[in-house]
């Protein structure tokens, strides 16, 4: 049959506000989480991660809320730029061990940026 | 430091050919990653290969095969295309010792016809 186009929630911010980027995890044994940017034709570009003894990471005008009891993740993106418009990935790891790289993705969110 | 390589960048198909697609990862990592992105599926695991072994392997039938080799490059192949088959091809590397970022590369880009 014909497959259906992912539906991304999209975001839009004007330039210069705070982004908040949600995203609902679902194995409650992962321990690792990643955040992805994709802009149009190009692979996925490393933001931010965290591991799940932290509740909070921050790094360069990007930061990550870990919170466990409800499985759920944000990115927050501060002073949003036109060069954060993409698409956003939030990504679990749900095998722990040492070396286990096998990412579950979430399905994205499309940030776009108002000048 | 040269980043994640893929090779072809396009490529085109036709049902019933195979296709191999090749990466090189970043000089010194180990594991090699494999995932399929899809507008209907979105970024979907296929299988990671570390110091030539398959370490992991997604849900996908067997037309989808991989392997590694000693200078930590990779190949992946899928036979029997079909046209559900078409999509971007993701290649990322690691370090492989521990849980950590990957590293992408640009992607090959399959349509099959």
């Amino acid at each position: 049959g014909e497959s259906v186009g992912l539906h991304l929630p999209t975001l839009s911010v004007q330039e210069g506000d705070n982004s908040i980027i949600n995203c609902a995890y679902s194995n409650s044994a992962s321990d690792y989480f990643i955040w992805y940017k994709q802009e149009s034709g190009k692979g996925p570009q490393f933001i931010i991660d965290i591991r799940s003894n932290m509740d909070k990471r921050q790094g360069q005008r990007v930061t990550v809320l870990l919170n466990k009891t409800v499985k759920h993740l944000s990115l927050q993106i501060a002073a949003t730029q036109p060069g954060d418009s993409a698409v956003y990935f939030c990504a679990e790891n749900p095998y722990s061990g040492a070396g286990s790289y096998q990412l579950t993705f979430g399905k994205g969110t499309k940030l776009s940026v108002i000048p | 430091k040269a980043g994640v390589t893929q090779t072809p960048r396009y490529l085109i198909k036709t049902r019933g050919q195979q296709v191999t697609l090749s990466c090189s990862p970043i000089s010194g990592h180990r594991s090699v990653s494999w995932y399929q992105q899809t507008p209907g599926q979105g970024l979907q695991f296929l299988f990671e290969y570390f110091s030539e072994t398959q370490r992991n392997k997604g849900n996908f039938p067997g037309r989808f095969s991989g392997r590694q080799f000693s200078n930590s490059r990779s190949e992946m192949n899928v036979s029997t295309l079909e046209l559900g088959d078409s999509a971007l091809y993701l290649c990322a590397s690691s370090p492989g010792l521990a849980a950590g970022e990957l590293f992408f590369g640009e992607g090959s880009r399959l349509t099959v016809l």
